[in-house]
This record gives structure tokens, sequence and C-alpha cells, in this order.
């Protein structure tokens, strides 16, 4: 079954430096893959997509993720952190079912940033 | 302009009692979803619609009952409201063909 692992709950950088928050997926067939991102009290927003062709997709707000088969990778990325990114992240799998499409979450990871 | 709505944002209730979450959806999508955020922001599906028609639903207790008026509706109907059901719920949305979701704003349901 289709799933997706981001290890650990919760990173804390600085102010102007890389993020990188990880996501494993695993799936029988090539996935879709998302990163939603939740700001405190709001709902999810689509941050950015992975369906088919180019492995490096960008998103918004300066983010991007690759998609690396070799490693079942979609890890995300921003190479400079700045205090409005501090929200929880989600990488999410599209898992179809019944014909229709459902999202399969990770955990989720708190990021938090520091000045 | 709205794309995804819920009302409403937030519900304090008691345990035993009937309550229920209203999504309206303007962007014209087919199908529709609930999603339940636990205490430890775990989410996972509980039910989609197409066309008003039930096409997932996630072994959710018999409890919940959505409904769905028109392909822009789904509601959320909780019979007899118990203290592991507090919770966040999210309504999303997507359009036909695509695998990604549109997400409302959440309701938080906090049963007493």
């Amino acid at each position: 079954a289709q799933s997706v692992t981001q290890l650990g709950s919760h990173v804390s950088v600085s102010e102007g430096a890389l993020v990188l928050l990880r996501c494993n997926y695993s799936s029988s067939v090539p996935p879709y893959l998302f990163w939603y991102v939740q700001y405190p009290n709001q709902g999810l927003q689509l941050l950015l997509k992975y369906t088919t062709g180019a492995t490096l997709v960008k998103g918004i707000n300066g983010f991007e993720a690759e998609f690396k088969k070799s490693e079942t990778s979609f890890h995300l990325t921003k190479p400079s952190a700045h205090m409005s990114d501090a929200a929880e992240y989600f990488c999410a799998v599209s898992l179809a079912q019944g014909g229709s499409e459902k999202l399969v979450f990770g955990k989720g990871m708190k990021l938090t940033v520091n000045p | 302009d709205t794309a995804v709505s819920q009302t409403p944002k937030y519900l304090v209730t008691q345990m035993g009692n009937d309550k229920s979450i209203k999504c309206e959806q303007n962007l014209g999508h087919d199908t529709m979803y609930w999603y339940k955020q636990d205490s430890k922001k775990f989410l996972k599906i509980m039910f989609s619609y197409n066309n008003k028609e039930l096409i997932i639903n996630e072994t959710v207790p018999n409890r919940f009952s959505p409904k769905s008026p028109d392909k822009a509706h789904l509601n959320l109907h909780i019979n007899s409201l118990e203290l592991g059901d507090s919770a966040v719920y999210f309504c999303a949305s997507s359009p036909p063909g695509v695998p990604w979701q549109y997400f409302g704003p959440g309701t938080r349901l906090t049963v007493t």
C-alpha cells in the first residue's frame, strides 16, 4: 500500500538558513506526491506537487522538492528560511480507491524558524 | 472569493449530542472529501463523494453520516458525540481527473 514517512516531528532552523524537510514514500506504482503546509489555526495549502515529468518541482513561497525514484524520496527544500515559514508541513501521496483518489499523509513536521 | 468554506469554524458540544458541519465549494469540482485531524495533527480521510455519490467510506463509525445535497455541498452529521470525536475536521475538493485536493479552513470540534 502507498504510504509516506516523515521521520521526526520537529525541525528548528535559523532565519536565512536552509530548510530541509524529508519525506520518503512507499508505492508499487508511480506515485503522485504532494507537500501541504498548515499555518497555525488554518487549513492545508498545497505547496507543490509531483505527478509526471520534471522531477524537480517548484512551489509557492520559494519551496521546491525533488522526486528521486532511486531513493524513494521527495524532500522539501528552501534555500533561505523566513520567519513566515513557521508552520506544519505534510507530505502526502495520492492513492486511487474505488474510482476516486485519497490523500495519505505523513505525520507532519513542525518547522520553527528562529530569529 | 472563498474556494472551500466550512461552517462553523469552532464547535463545542457535550457528549451524546448530535451536530452537523457544513462544507461548500465554489470551484465547480466534482469530488469532495472529509478528513479528520487528530490531536497529534495526523490527517486521515473519512469519506469522498463524487457528484453526490459516496465513493470512499474509510471504516468510519456509522454515527458519522455525510450528505451531499448537490455537488457543491458535502455536510457531515455526527450522532451521539463521543469524547474521541474531538478533532479538526477538514473538507476538501478536487477537479475531475487530478489527484490533488483543495482544503477548507477546518472545523475544530470539542466534545466535553
